[in-house]
């Protein structure tokens, strides 16, 4: 059974820094390329970024408004993925899922998501 | 950025009626297109993909249809457990987005 769960979620002050987590089982990992999607509250959702598997480059890709603050890494020895967020703004406050779409039919995958508040 | 735009942002119907949500796409996207459903609290569940095909175990009442910008999701006889809020997605892009969402009650 597939499974993704998230860990590193909690209260943090503007401008500092956090490090998500998200453990993965039931699959090769390794092979899988793996994303962040987050959804602020009340709102809708929004994709964060992803990481390729090593075998496609291993590269990342980010959206806008967190590129150059969010770094997207992977442990494929440990079959986790993280988020790194520095500078985090209160805009950043949402709850963050890890997400990955093997091979279709049936195979969207997703976690129970971690809640990020940024507050003073 | 490819940005995703969704009407209406919510509608109300009966048990029974059809429901058709619009997804444009603010260029070519060829079907690289996802349906997704969202209830309170709950991580979004994967309805449609690549436009028009119906995700393993998903009811026949959900349908996807269209290609290049215009995309619609049609759900034929509205459930009591269709109340949700629906999303489209598109990948076609490197840079994966979302739109904004359609929020779905019963009348």
């Amino acid at each position: 059974e597939v499974q993704l769960v998230e860990s590193g979620g909690g209260l943090v002050k503007p401008g500092g820094s956090l490090r998500l987590s998200c453990a993965a089982s039931g699959f090769t990992f390794s092979n899988a390329w793996m994303s962040w999607v987050r959804q602020a509250p009340g709102k809708g959702l929004e994709w964060v970024g992803r990481i390729k598997s090593k075998t496609d480059g291993g590269t990342t890709d980010y959206a806008a408004p967190v590129k150059g603050r969010f770094t997207i890494s992977r442990d494929d020895s440990k079959n986790t993925l993280y988020l790194q967020m520095n500078s985090l703004k209160t805009e950043d406050t949402a709850v963050y899922y890890c997400t990955t779409q093997l091979a279709l039919p049936s195979g969207d995958y997703w976690g129970q998501g971690t809640l990020v508040t940024v507050s003073s | 950025d490819i940005q995703m735009t969704q009407s209406p942002s919510s509608l109300s119907a009966s048990v029974g009626d059809r429901v058709t949500i619009t997804c444009q796409a603010s260029q070519d996207i060829s079907n690289y297109l996802n349906w997704y459903q969202q209830k309170p609290g709950k991580a979004p569940k994967l309805l449609i993909y690549d436009a028009s095909n119906l995700e393993t175990g998903v009811p026949s009442r959900f349908s996807g249809s269209g290609s290049g910008t215009d995309f619609t999701f049609t759900i034929s006889s509205l459930q009591p457990e269709d109340i949700a809020t629906y999303y489209c997605q598109q990948y076609d892009n490197l840079l994966v987005t979302f739109g904004p969402g359609t929020k779905v009650d019963i009348k």
